[in-house]
């Protein structure tokens, strides 16, 4: 089965620097990957996606790159603000009825 | 509702009680899936309905677990026996179907934290 592996597990930044989280996986079949943002205590919300026929998206401050080759996709988060601390994870799918497979999370705090 | 819920949110169980956790999903979404989070952890895959069919409990982790969706909207998990390793929150989703293999967005309820004393 598909495995996700996470890094890294705790990351902490200056508020206004950017962060990096990086994920790899295992199974080429693998065509969507979200990334989740959970708050202690509140549902996983998806923050953004990318499907595998494209290596790029953004949305305002956050950026999703993939690289199907390397079997490898990455979060940006630029201009980081305190609302932005929180456990982020990556995860990816076969699609249709196929689950998500989540990587093990990092915490992402920003210090004032 | 505007989104998936489900109940109870906290549940106490003493070891060997019989639990039952209960997902409302997204108004006409297809599919609906089951996790369960460990402390610390990302979710891990339970099982997988679209409608009232359940076409995938491989991720069950044994023959105590048991979901149901029998109308194809309302879901239970129910967990029979219940041991402190079943401590933890557990999450469903659910999510619109499009067909073949493409996936649209799983809404996340805000879980159920199973405890077992």
């Amino acid at each position: 089965g598909e495995n996700v592996e996470q890094h890294p597990s705790t990351l902490s930044v200056q508020e206004g620097d950017s962060a990096v989280i990086k994920c790899t996986y295992s199974d080429s079949a693998s065509n969507y990957f979200p990334w989740y943002k959970q708050e202690l205590g509140k549902r996983p919300q998806l923050i953004i996606d990318i499907r595998s026929n494209v290596g790029e998206k953004k949305d305002q401050r956050i950026a999703v790159t993939l690289n199907k080759t390397a079997k490898h996709f990455s979060l940006h988060i630029t201009e980081t603000q305190p609302e932005d601390s929180a456990v982020y994870f990556c995860a990816a799918s076969k699609g249709g009825a196929d689950g998500l497979t989540f990587g093990k999370g990092t915490h992402l705090i920003i210090q004032p | 509702g505007a989104g998936v819920s489900q109940s109870p949110r906290y549940k106490v169980a003493k070891r060997g009680q019989d639990v039952a956790l209960r997902c409302d999903p997204i108004s006409g979404h297809v599919s609906l899936f089951w996790y369960q989070q460990a402390l610390g952890q990302g979710p891990e895959f339970l099982t997988y309905f679209q409608n009232e069919a359940q076409l995938d409990k491989s991720g069950l982790p044994s023959d105590r677990f048991f979901a149901e969706r029998p109308e194809g909207s309302v879901s239970t998990l129910k967990i029979q026996r219940t041991q402190q390793e079943d401590s933890a929150v557990y999450l469903c989703a659910s999510s619109q179907l499009t067909g073949g293999t493409v996936n649209t967005e799983a809404f996340f309820g805000q879980g159920t934290r199973l405890t077992v004393v």
